[in-house]
């Protein structure tokens, strides 16, 4: 079962910020939150992951709180490109590897 | 450098067969997933290959099986194919599936439609 949820849609406004929430209350200490996105009917694309510290590259920036219970992934400039589903994602570990869990996600929409 | 290459793109089968996916990871990527994606159930994780082994697997019936070979390529095989089975199935590559800080790289994905 999924370990995060996230909400099913947001609106975002073209050129302001996309601020999407996930929590994830149930994560282990080791266990690193990671972000995708789907672009309809495309394989899911990396965006940022990270363990404790405020992660930030070129797409996006990821905040997580101090207790890891959530996170939020901010697109600083939506553009109507970014518009797709955006998952949130704790790696589990189990038989001696990682695999990733996706919840429902969160469908972003860019309006222009 | 290229990326996670799925074949074939489009397949369409029919109730009863068998069919074989192939996904080629990135250049130097040991480690293989195989997820199924379906708009009832989401993505779901099949199973995982590193050095051509099985290392984890999801909960998915027998039919649904997989192998790896040495050049890290990798075939999923579902036989006897239900309605169900339609979906895009979607493999990927990361260096090495059991490191703490490496992310996977997804392939386009095959569309299974079985009538």
């Amino acid at each position: 079962d999924a370990k995060t949820t996230q909400p099913p849609s947001m609106d975002c406004a073209e050129g302001r910020a996309a601020n999407l929430p996930c929590n994830h209350s149930t994560i282990s200490g080791n266990e690193y939150v990671y972000w995708y996105r789907q672009i309809h009917s495309q394989g899911p694309q990396y965006i940022i992951h990270g363990l404790k510290n405020n992660e930030t590259n070129e797409m996006a920036s990821l905040i997580i709180t101090e207790d890891r219970k959530s996170s939020t992934l901010i697109l600083p400039h939506a553009t109507l490109r970014d518009t797709a589903v955006y998952y949130c994602i704790v790696r589990e570990w189990g038989s001696g590897t990682y695999k990733y869990i996706f919840g429902t996600g969160t469908r972003l929409k860019v309006l222009a | 450098k290229a990326g996670v290459t799925q074949t074939p793109r489009y397949l369409i089968k029919t109730r009863g067969q068998q069919v074989t996916l192939s996904c080629s990871p990135i250049s130097g990527h040991r480690s293989v997933s195989w997820y199924q994606q379906t708009p009832g159930q989401g993505l779901q994780f099949l199973f995982e290959y590193f050095s051509e082994t099985q290392r984890n697997k999801g909960n998915f019936p027998g039919r649904f099986s997989g192998r790896q070979f040495s050049n890290s390529r990798s075939e999923m095989n579902v036989s006897t194919l239900e309605l169900g089975d339609s979906a895009l199935y979607l493999c990927a590559s990361s260096l090495e599936g059991g490191m703490l800080n490496t992310e996977a790289f997804f392939g386009q994905g095959t569309r299974l439609t079985v009538v």
